[in-house]
């Protein structure tokens, strides 16, 4: 069935550090990848998406890219900041009769100033 | 608009005792769901409504049922609750069409300890 993977964290950052965060995913047919984000007490939003291979998307200085090859969707930041700090969730949707999302187990960002 | 909201935010139930949680949306979405949060596990549908008039079972539905209103509202009973069902519970909707898919929005959730 279909899967998505993520790295363990947390993950611990100093301010303006590189961020990434891996995902992985396992699809039958060809899904739309999207990050979501949870900061605490909150419910999840929206990040980025991209719905196809090749695609990038982007927000806030987020990126990530739709590698079919390696079914990847790992999210990038180039320079963190303590507001970053929150848990990612990276979730796959496939034009079923439900179109649901399939979640990853999360990862948590820790930023110190 | 206040997107998708949900009630209560908290419940603390004795295992046996039923509730139902709330959901509504005012985005006209066709498309609503209900996924429970826990540890370590991402958020795991429970069930469905892919519109009006309709419900089906997600990936854990045991232990649960869902009413579709209306266009609306998407609720959520546990008839006899039990610490199993402890959890964070996300109400989310999305607008639907054929060849598309479209961003799922998230209620705020609402925590459920059972004793």
């Amino acid at each position: 069935g279909n899967s998505v993977t993520q790295m363990e964290g947390p993950v611990t950052l100093s301010e303006e550090a590189f961020l990434t965060i891996n995902c992985t995913y396992t699809a039958t047919g060809y899904p739309s990848l999207f990050w979501y984000v949870q900061y605490p007490g909150e419910g999840l939003q929206l990040l980025l998406k991209a719905t196809k291979a090749d695609d990038k998307g982007s927000n806030k200085g987020f990126e990530a890219t739709y590698r079919k090859e390696t079914t990847s969707f790992h999210l990038e930041k180039g320079s963190v900041q303590v507001s970053d700090s929150a848990v990612y969730f990276c979730a796959l949707s496939e034009m079923d009769s439900s179109y649901k999302l399939i979640f990853g187990s999360g990862t948590r960002l820790l930023v110190r100033p | 608009n206040a997107g998708v909201t949900q009630t209560p935010k908290f419940q603390v139930l004795k295992t046996g005792q039923s509730m139902t949680l709330q959901c509504a949306q005012d985005m006209n979405h066709n498309s609503m769901y209900w996924y429970r949060q826990d540890p370590g596990m991402g958020l795991r549908l429970i069930y469905y409504s892919a519109s009006e008039g309709t419900t089906d079972k997600g990936e854990v539905p045991n232990g649960y049922n869902v009413s579709r209103l209306n266009k609306r509202e998407f609720s959520l009973r546990l008839e006899s609750a039990a610490p199993s069902q402890t959890s964070v519970y996300f109400c989310a909707s999305s607008a639907t069409s054929p060849g598309r898919i479209y961003t799922q929005y998230f209620g705020p959730g609402t925590r459920l300890t059972v004793l």
